[in-house]
């Protein structure tokens, strides 16, 4: 078993839809808990991170974190065809966290 | 935020060189530096972790002497990869910690696509 689940998609939703991407883990020393979003060919940026359970917004984008089922999910509200990109969540954890840990990373496909 | 620059973006190398990769902290002081190696597809696989004026820690599986990396500088790691053979064609990213808003956050480059011939 992986210690991060995230299913590769693709995924494919019509402009303006909700997007609901989620990741699973099973290391209960992961701290802060992260998305990062990734263009064809390019290093990730990230978009949203969280340290405790519960949820957190900006703009179009919640990340949310339930620490006691281990399950993560990052919303896209009003998705745009430039939302169109992989995204990847990612754990951080160990001393001076130093440690990270990517999930395999969604495609998301925004059709106009 | 803080900005990662890798060079260069894209190379083609003959089988048997060397190729060497840069990544650049430009605006902040990068205490710590990761190189990954990510497949069409696939995630992003961790190659080794560099501290300035130490060693790298490469993971499992890694070769060392055949992927050279040294952090000379706050702002500066370099990978090389030694003898390239077509299977090392890749896409190569850094990711640097050091000017974030939280302890670890990562800043990446833009990624160095390697294609051996």
């Amino acid at each position: 078993q992986k210690e991060v689940e995230q299913d590769p998609g693709p995924l494919s939703v019509p402009e303006g839809a909700i997007v609901s991407l989620n990741c699973t883990y099973s290391n209960s020393a992961f701290q802060y808990f992260m998305w990062y979003r990734q263009y064809s060919r390019k290093g990730p940026e990230l978009l949203m991170y969280t340290y405790s359970s519960g949820n957190k917004e900006d703009g179009r984008f919640t990340a949310q974190v339930d620490k006691s089922s281990k399950y993560i999910s990052l919303f896209i509200r009003d998705s745009q065809p430039s939302d169109s990109a992989t995204y990847l969540c990612a754990m951080l954890w160990g001393g001076g966290y130093q440690k990270v840990t990517f999930g395999t990373g969604t495609k998301l496909q925004v059709i106009p | 935020g803080a900005v990662v620059s890798q060079h260069p973006s894209r190379v083609i190398c003959k089988s048997g060189t060397s190729v060497k990769i840069e990544c650049r902290s430009l605006d902040f002081q990068a205490t710590t530096m990761f190189w990954y190696r990510q497949f069409p597809k696939q995630s992003l696989m961790l190659m080794a972790t560099s501290n300035e004026g130490s060693k790298a820690t490469y993971e499992q599986g890694v070769e060392k002497d055949k992927f050279l990396i040294n952090h000379a500088s706050l702002t500066l790691s370099t990978l090389t990869v030694t003898s390239a053979h077509p299977e090392d064609s890749s896409f190569y990213i850094c990711s640097a910690t050091g000017g974030g808003a939280f302890p670890g956050e990562l800043f990446f480059g833009e990624g160095s696509r390697l294609t051996v011939l």
